[in-house]
């Protein structure tokens, strides 16, 4: 079985602030690990992905997430926020010969002026 | 670019209604899926599809069911509605077998479902 926890259902920083989002999993063998985003009525959108290669993942739009296995974490980072990354993001997780992902409840990004 | 197109993006119905809920993918992915969003729930999965007449249970299938006749199409349908069937719904694809080893999934715009 396999699940992701993302700590906190929002989390708010000013424009230009480092934005952490954090995402902890539970696999029972090697995972792959994603980040989608979702803008206001919109569908998701892929971020980034881990799939077993580098530990840091550069993505879209200034981010990164970094795979540690020792804690089971694929947190997401950007240094400077801009008001364009308010969205909700997902973290999602699945292993070589499943077809499906299991995601994270979301965290919603609120970047204020 | 993947292209995921969803027949609607916003739909209102009434309660015992069936509803018909559309998707269609336009890069030839054999796999296939519809969730719902709820706010604090994030996404569950209903059912998926890896091939043409093919088709898995996901995590909460209650209410629903599918169809997939052709590779390309793949529909949500709600035998009679229910209020707590109100949600967003979203579609995605996948490549499937070694092509789409790392599962990457790309989402339709979504439908927002209302049940009066």
């Amino acid at each position: 079985a396999q699940s992701v926890t993302q700590l906190g259902s929002h989390v708010s920083v000013s424009e230009g602030a480092l934005v952490l989002l954090r995402c902890n999993y539970s696999s029972s063998v090697p995972p792959y690990l994603f980040w989608y985003v979702q803008y206001p009525n919109q569908g998701l959108q892929l971020l980034l992905k881990y799939t077993s290669a580098a530990t840091l993942v550069k993505g879209i739009n200034g981010f990164e997430a970094e795979f540690k296995k020792s804690e089971t974490s694929f947190h997401l980072t950007k240094p400077s926020a801009h008001m364009s990354d308010a969205a909700e993001y997902f973290c999602a997780v699945t292993h070589s010969g499943y077809s499906t992902l299991t995601f994270g409840k979301g965290t919603m990004l609120l970047v204020s002026p | 670019d993947v292209k995921v197109t969803q027949s609607s993006r916003y739909l209102v119905k009434r309660t015992g209604e069936k509803v018909f809920l559309e998707c269609v993918q336009d890069m030839d992915h054999e796999n296939m899926f519809w969730y719902r969003q709820d706010p604090g729930l994030g996404l569950r999965l209903i059912y998926f599809s890896y091939d043409v007449k093919m088709k898995e249970k996901g995590d909460i299938p209650e209410g629903y069911s599918v169809s997939r006749e052709k590779k390309e199409r793949f529909s949500l349908i709600l035998e009679s509605a229910s209020t707590n069937q109100t949600s967003m719904y979203l579609c995605a694809s996948s490549l499937g077998g070694l092509a789409g080893l790392y599962n990457e999934q790309f989402f339709g715009p979504g439908t927002r479902l209302t049940v009066l």
